[in-house]
C-alpha cells in the first residue's frame, strides 16, 4: 500500500512550540487525523481536519493542511513534558479505515 | 461511557501455537476494526466489520488469521499457527457509524491493545 510519511523523531524544550509534519498519499481523503500514543497505551484522538479546511485550532493544538502538497502539520503550543509521546498522522481511506504513518516520537526536555 | 475493552493485555506463546484475542467495542458502535502494530510502525488495518459483516479483510493473512463478529457486538481475532513475525500489539477500535455515513467525521476509538510475543 501507499505510505503516509512522518519524520521519526523530534526533541523540544519545555515551553517551546512543537511542529510535527506529515505527508499523505490519497488526494481523495476527506478526513485527516492526529493521534497520540503514550507508552503501553492505546491511541488517543487529538484532533482531525476535514479536507476542505486549511486550518483548525483546538486549544494548544493547531492543524495546518496544504491539500495541493498533501502536507499536514500539527503544532503544539507551550509544549509540556506530559506531551512526550508518539504522534501518528492518519488518513481515512474510502472504506473509512485509517492509514497511519510510522509515528513521530516527541521528546520534551525540561 | 465505557471505552473499547480488550483482553488479554499481554500474551506470550511459542511459534506454531494458536492464540485468540477478544474485543468489546463501545456500546452501539456499528463498525469494528482490528489493527496490527509492529514495534516502531504505525497501526495497519487487518479487518473491518460493519455490524456482523466484513467490510475489508484485504490485508488479513487468511492462511493463519481469522476473525469474527458474531451478533455484531464482540469480536475475536485468532492466529493459528503463530509465526515469529506476528509479534505485535493488536489494537481494536470501534466507531459509531457505518461506511454509508456521509456526515461529520466518524471518530475511531481505540482499546489499550493486546501485546503478543511469539518465541
Amino acid at each position: 500500500g501507499e505510505d503516509v510519511e512522518q519524520s521519526l523523531f523530534l526533541s523540544v524544550r519545555e515551553g517551546d512550540s512543537s511542529v510535527i509534519n506529515c505527508t499523505y498519499t490519497d488526494s481523495s481523503s476527506t478526513y485527516l487525523y492526529w493521534y497520540k500514543q503514550e507508552p503501553g497505551a492505546g491511541l488517543q484522538l487529538l484532533t482531525y481536519i476535514f479536507s476542505n479546511m486549511d486550518m483548525k485550532q483546538d486549544q494548544r493544538l493547531t492543524v495546518l493542511l496544504n491539500k495541493k502538497d498533501k502536507h499536514l502539520s500539527l503544532r503544539i503550543a507551550d509544549t509540556q513534558t506530559g506531551d512526550s509521546a508518539i504522534y501518528f498522522c492518519a488518513e481515512r481511506n474510502s472504506g473509512y479505515a485509517l492509514n497511519f504513518g510510522k509515528g513521530t516520537s516527541l521528546l520534551v526536555t525540561p | 461511557e465505557a471505552g473499547v475493552a480488550q483482553s488479554p493485555r499481554y500474551k506470550i506463546i511459542e511459534k506454531r501455537q494458536s492464540v485468540a484475542f477478544w474485543c468489546n467495542p463501545i456500546s452501539g458502535h456499528a463498525t469494528l476494526y482490528w489493527y496490527q502494530q509492529i514495534l516502531g510502525q504505525g497501526p495497519k488495518l487487518l479487518i473491518q466489520f460493519q455490524n456482523n459483516g466484513v467490510v475489508d479483510d484485504s490485508q488479513l493473512p487468511k492462511d493463519r488469521f481469522s476473525a469474527e463478529r458474531l451478533k455484531g457486538v464482540d469480536s475475536t481475532l485468532k492466529i493459528q499457527p503463530a509465526k515469529l513475525e506476528d509479534s505485535a500489539v493488536y489494537l481494536c477500535a470501534s466507531s459509531l457509524r457505518g461506511v454509508s455515513w456521509t456526515g461529520e467525521a466518524d471518530t475511531q476509538y481505540f482499546g489499550p491493545g493486546t501485546r503478543l510475543t511469539v518465541l
